[in-house]
């Protein structure tokens, strides 16, 4: 079966770094999206990944590899707005996303 | 301003009555979708429509029905045949077809109680 895992919730302090893992299993891959979504609102887009390695975009990276079936998002300087869920998603041989059930990221001060 | 317009933004329904959420878009995407989200699991596809004039279901699209007569509009009915309706609703649009191959743009949500 297709299935993706991560923590069901995280706790960080402002100003610090916080990294969000993601393991995933599906039949075939073609690439692994994050999202982010506040409390009752639109999930945002955030990175995808389809080759090995870590794509930095400003404060968030994402980190991929694909022997291990597993990546990562990396917050640095965490700010409170930064408060949120965070959904990951792999996209599997027919180009339809698994999403996980998301991180719940709470900043403290 | 493009993006996704969803209403109403929270709706409650008795038990035996079909409701139906509305989902507008000015983005000129061709694909839209509707998604269910509870707590603790990740979105699950209801329908999703590639063209106009054109859907399909995806993994839970029993108690559900949809219409796409115009290429800006995608609205979800929830009938009396759903036996679990509470849940938060995304509408959810892309350039092009597959939602693992485009990145979405997602709505506000909706959020219905079945009383």
């Amino acid at each position: 079966g297709q299935n993706i895992d991560q923590p069901t919730e995280m706790t960080a302090t402002e100003g610090a770094i916080v990294q969000i893992n993601c393991t995933y299993q599906t039949s075939g891959f073609n690439g692994l999206f994050w999202y982010q979504q506040h409390a009752g609102e639109a999930p945002t887009f955030l990175s995808y990944n389809v080759l090995d390695g870590l794509e930095e975009k400003g404060r968030f990276s994402s980190f991929l590899s694909r022997s291990k079936g597993y990546s990562y998002l990396l917050l640095k300087e965490l700010q409170m707005k930064d408060s949120a869920s965070y959904l990951c998603a792999a996209s599997d041989s027919n180009y339809q996303l698994i999403w996980g059930a998301g991180t719940k990221l709470i900043i403290k001060p | 301003d493009g993006g996704i317009t969803q209403s109403p933004k929270y709706l409650f329904r008795k038990e035996g009555q079909n409701v139906t959420l509305s989902c507008e878009q000015n983005l000129n995407h061709d694909a839209m979708y509707w998604y269910r989200q509870d707590p603790g699991q990740g979105l699950r596809l209801i329908y999703y429509s590639q063209i106009v004039n054109d859907f399909q279901k995806g993994d839970i699209a029993e108690g559900y029905s949809v219409s796409r007569e115009k290429k800006e509009s995608f609205p979800l009915t929830v009938t009396s045949a759903q036996k679990n309706p509470t849940a938060f609703y995304l509408c959810a649009s892309s350039t092009g077809a597959g939602t693992g191959a485009n990145v979405l743009t997602f709505g506000a949500g909706s959020r219905l109680t079945v009383l």
